[in-house]
């Protein structure tokens, strides 16, 4: 069965800092990775996918996530944060397969300081 | 497009009620999917369709809850009776078949039974 582990429930940085969000995944095939954006009282919106091409993916507003075999990750990072990057992020990972759903891990919720 | 619509956006009943949620999809996207949301337990995915067919529905925490889609336009996801524990916010989600895992997610249905 495949699962997503995301590292931190709970994030905080300033405004300008480098953003992290972490995620580890595992699957007994090689999987596709998603990173999802959830704004308050909204449904989630695609940030960004990997698919077995590039192992750098860059999504929208700035965000870019590595796809590291080795360590079975697919973090999530921005060099600077915005306060407008405020909201939860879920990493997600599905199979090639079928109706390809989504796993989701239990989000992490970004908060930006001014 | 207008994107997944779900109705209603907030629901307040009373334990034993009958909820009925709503999701008119994406024209043309083949798959659909409900999701819940809750604090404890993050997303989970209760049941898809593919072209108007139930396929899993494995997920769907016990009789109380049904779905059903009589068109590719509608679909619905009951409880009957409903309980407090049930209480959270509920997600359409709808994609094409060609595309590689990428959901287009409707607002959410919040559910609320006292």
């Amino acid at each position: 069965a495949q699962s997503v582990t995301q590292l931190g429930s709970h994030v905080s940085v300033s405004e300008g800092a480098l953003v992290l969000l972490r995620c580890n995944y595992s699957s007994s095939v090689p999987p596709y990775l998603f990173w999802y954006v959830q704004y308050p009282n909204q449904g989630l919106q695609l940030l960004l996918k990997y698919t077995s091409a590039a192992t750098l993916v860059k999504g929208i507003n700035g965000f870019e996530a590595e796809f590291k075999k080795s360590e079975t990750s697919f973090h999530l990072t921005k060099p600077s944060a915005h306060m407008s990057d405020a909201a939860e992020y879920f990493c997600a990972v599905s199979d090639l397969q079928g109706a390809q759903k989504l796993v989701f891990g239990q989000g992490t919720r970004l908060t930006i300081n001014p | 497009d207008a994107g997944v619509i779900q109705s209603p956006r907030h629901e307040v009943t009373e334990m034993g009620q009958e909820v009925t949620l709503r999701c008119k999809p994406i024209s043309g996207h083949d798959y659909l999917f409900w999701y819940r949301q809750t604090m404890m337990r993050g997303l989970e995915l209760l049941i898809y369709f593919n072209n108007n067919v139930p396929i899993d529905d494995s997920g769907m925490p016990e009789d109380r809850f049904s779905a059903k889609m009589p068109n590719a336009s509608f679909s619905t996801l009951k409880i009957q009776p409903s309980e407090p524990r049930d209480s959270a916010v509920y997600f359409c989600a709808t994609r094409q078949r060609a595309t590689t895992g990428e959901l287009f997610f409707g607002e959410g249905s919040r559910l609320t039974v006292l």
